[in-house]
């Protein structure tokens, strides 16, 4: 059964880079089916996505973030990894990885990441 | 971009209801919709990809119906544990997901 798992901080300062990463078991990450994404959720509130990636580094953002958003892939780890920059309050926001099909079929568990000082 | 609205935002229901949940595009998505459902605490579990497939091991009281901006997630028969939120999300150019529809206990 494939699982995502994510880990990093849970509480970051304005201004600062979150840093994220996903990590799959049960499966391989190499798969040339899929693509990887992140979807964050603040609280209360609905989903948005943030990007995807595929095995070979190819990535596509939504185009709001994409100027602050960098997601890498490490297939030797079975993990892909999230950074977002210049982060502000608005950034709060429990984050998902999940793999990337006809929509989103495997999820995390998602991460609470706050945005404080 | 491609807005995702969908109507109503919260439904109040009964066990065994009919319940319908609208989702728009504000262009043509052709089929590259999928529904998901969310109860708190919890990641979004999938249930209906390509507009009308039904993801494995989905109960088949739901169903999805639809194509190009219009589209419908219907439970036949509302199930105690159908009580969540539901959201629509286009993947024909980029992600975009609906606001959600909380579907309450009447």
């Amino acid at each position: 059964q494939l699982q995502l798992q994510e880990s990093g901080p849970g509480l970051v300062k304005p201004s600062e880079t979150l840093s994220l990463t996903c990590t799959v078991s049960g499966g391989s990450i190499s798969s040339s089916s899929y693509y990887w994404g992140w979807i964050r959720q603040p609280p209360g509130k609905g989903l948005e996505w943030i990007g995807s990636i595929y095995y070979s580094g190819s990535t596509y953002y939504n185009p709001s973030l994409k100027s602050r958003v960098t997601i890498s892939v490490d297939t030797s780890k079975n993990q892909f990894s999230l950074k977002l920059s210049s982060v502000t309050a608005a950034d709060t926001a429990v984050y998902y990885c999940a793999r990337n099909s006809n929509g989103f079929d495997y999820w995390g568990q998602g991460t609470l990441v706050t945005v404080s000082s | 971009d491609i807005q995702m609205t969908q109507s109503p935002s919260t439904l109040s229901a009964s066990v065994g209801d009919r319940v319908t949940i609208t989702c728009r595009a504000s262009q043509s998505i052709s089929s590259w919709l999928a529904w998901y459902q969310q109860k708190p605490g919890k990641a979004p579990k999938l249930l209906i990809y390509k507009a009308s497939s039904l993801e494995s091991g989905v109960p088949s009281r739901f169903s999805g119906s639809g194509s190009g901006t219009e589209f419908t997630l219907t439970i036949s028969s509302l199930q105690p544990d159908d009580f969540a939120t539901y959201y629509c999300q286009q993947y024909n150019s980029y992600c975009t997901f609906g606001g959600g529809t909380k579907v309450e206990i009447k």
